[in-house]
């Protein structure tokens, strides 16, 4: 069975950093392309990073380039996103997506459960 | 502001069709596949339909999807209550050159 369980929310002030993690289990981690997809408090779905199988390619959504790095190791089959500079308008859910195999880009197949950053004062 | 556009609400009753539409541009919709996710309160999302009108396995046959130039549309069938939740689109878009979600449908049975 395909699981991501992320981990890592917290609550933290404007200005500061959070490390989000993605354990996968149930398939092969290292055959796939991976997304961050963040939701904040009673809105919608917002794509912000993707990175390639290999963890060569990576790309954010213009509301995050230059303060998130997404990265991922294979060898622990985990997905991770490092948040700097954070802002209040980041709050939100955050879920890390798998990229199915079949459709176009960005097509998610499985989602993990979400973890919360909540940037407050 | 969203880049795709949704109708913020939908409702029916038990055994009605339901359709939901989802509005792009030129660089989105009109020139790559839609995809929709659904998404129970308190949950993650769940893909639903994927190139415009594939159903990933396990998921129902009443739901569909269709696409028509900038625009695409998702059918409930035979509606259901534990159909009730929130609906979102989503495609490329090549100005963007980016991924964008519609701001989402919240599906209300009667």
């Amino acid at each position: 069975e395909v699981q991501l369980v992320e981990s890592g929310g917290d609550l933290v002030q404007p200005g500061g950093s959070l490390r989000l993690s993605c354990a996968a289990s149930g398939f092969t981690f290292s055959d796939y392309e991976m997304n961050w997809v963040r939701q904040a408090p009673g809105k919608g779905l917002e794509w912000i990073a993707y990175i390639n199988s290999g963890g060569g390619t990576k790309e954010y959504a213009g509301s995050v380039k230059g303060r998130f790095t997404i990265s991922r190791d294979n060898a622990q089959r985990s997905l991770y996103l490092q948040m700097n500079s954070l802002r209040v308008e980041d709050t939100a859910i955050y879920y890390c997506a798998r990229e199915s195999h079949h459709g176009s880009r960005g097509t998610n197949d499985y989602w993990g459960q979400g973890t919360l950053a909540t940037v407050s004062a | 502001q969203s880049v795709l556009t949704q109708p913020p609400s939908a409702s029916g009753t038990p055994g009605q069709t339901v359709t939901i539409s989802c509005s792009g541009t030129s660089s989105s919709v009109g020139s790559n596949t839609v995809h929709w996710y659904q998404q129970f309160s308190g949950a993650a999302p769940r893909l639903l339909i994927y190139s415009n009108y594939q159903r990933p396995s396990g998921v129902p046959d009443r739901f569909s999807g269709s696409k028509s130039g900038t625009s695409a549309s998702l059918a409930i069938r035979g509606l259901q209550s534990e159909d009730e939740a929130d609906y979102y689109c989503a495609s490329w878009d090549d100005n963007l050159n980016w991924g964008v979600f519609g701001g989402g449908t919240k599906l209300t049975v009667l």
